[in-house]
């Protein structure tokens, strides 16, 4: 699976949209986009996925450039309960492999 | 449905005994898996199962047993504990090894002394 890169902390002011960078420049052209997030002390969440276009679902819209060498995950309206360690996740989708968690960032929404 | 569970919630341990946790899910997932957490970390694969009766190893198997006798339960056994096992243990499933979505229990925060 392709190696990604994530800063590892943001701030986003309360009712702001949060936009969550990852660089994966080794993406292969079959391998998606995945973000989960984890509250503190709680198991992660899954958010949303894509492989080229543009996602968007009741939580978040995942932005891929159009090399999908990066992305831009974005809560369009961050709440205090937002704060969480985002994590961006590259793999096949329909592969066997695992999903991987690196570092991720840690996102804190201030009031 | 509960979704995936896990008991028990905190465990301290003592060096050499050992344990099991308990991992369930109700929604007729064939995947599940275990990972481990360690402070400031990311998570990593303990061991996972395809389905009843079969599992695998995943990145630090060392020192865990799993089994998966019905579709439902995926314990984790502690053979010998140890300080470095020392973690939060989380439990996930999927419907199937190829899906796309994972759900994870709430975790289970493990101490050895």
């Amino acid at each position: 699976d392709a190696k990604t890169t994530q800063p590892p902390s943001m701030d986003c002011a309360e009712g702001r949209a949060a936009n969550l960078p990852c660089n994966h420049s080794t993406i292969s052209g079959n391998e998606y986009v995945y973000w989960y997030r984890q509250i503190h002390s709680q198991g992660p969440q899954y958010i949303i996925h894509g492989l080229k276009n543009n996602e968007t679902n009741e939580m978040a819209s995942l932005i891929i450039t159009e090399d999908r060498k990066s992305s831009t995950l974005i809560l369009p309206h961050a709440t205090l309960r937002d704060t969480a360690v985002y994590y961006c996740i590259v793999r096949d989708s329909g592969s066997a492999r695992q999903l991987t968690f690196g570092s991720g960032t840690q996102l804190t929404v201030l009031p | 449905n509960a979704g995936v569970t896990q008991t028990p919630k905190f465990q301290v341990l003592k060096t050499g005994q050992s344990m099991t946790l308990q991992c369930a899910q109700d929604m007729n997932h064939e995947y599940m898996s275990w990972y481990r957490q360690d402070p400031g970390m990311g998570l990593r694969l303990i061991h996972y199962s395809v389905g009843a009766g079969i599992t695998d190893q995943g990145e630090v198997p060392n020192g865990y047993n799993v089994s998966r006798s019905t579709t439902e339960d995926f314990p984790l056994r502690l053979l010998s504990a140890a300080p470095s096992q020392t973690s939060v243990y989380f439990c996930a499933s999927r419907l199937t090894l190829v899906t796309d979505t994972q759900y994870f229990g709430p975790g289970t925060r493990l101490t050895v002394l």
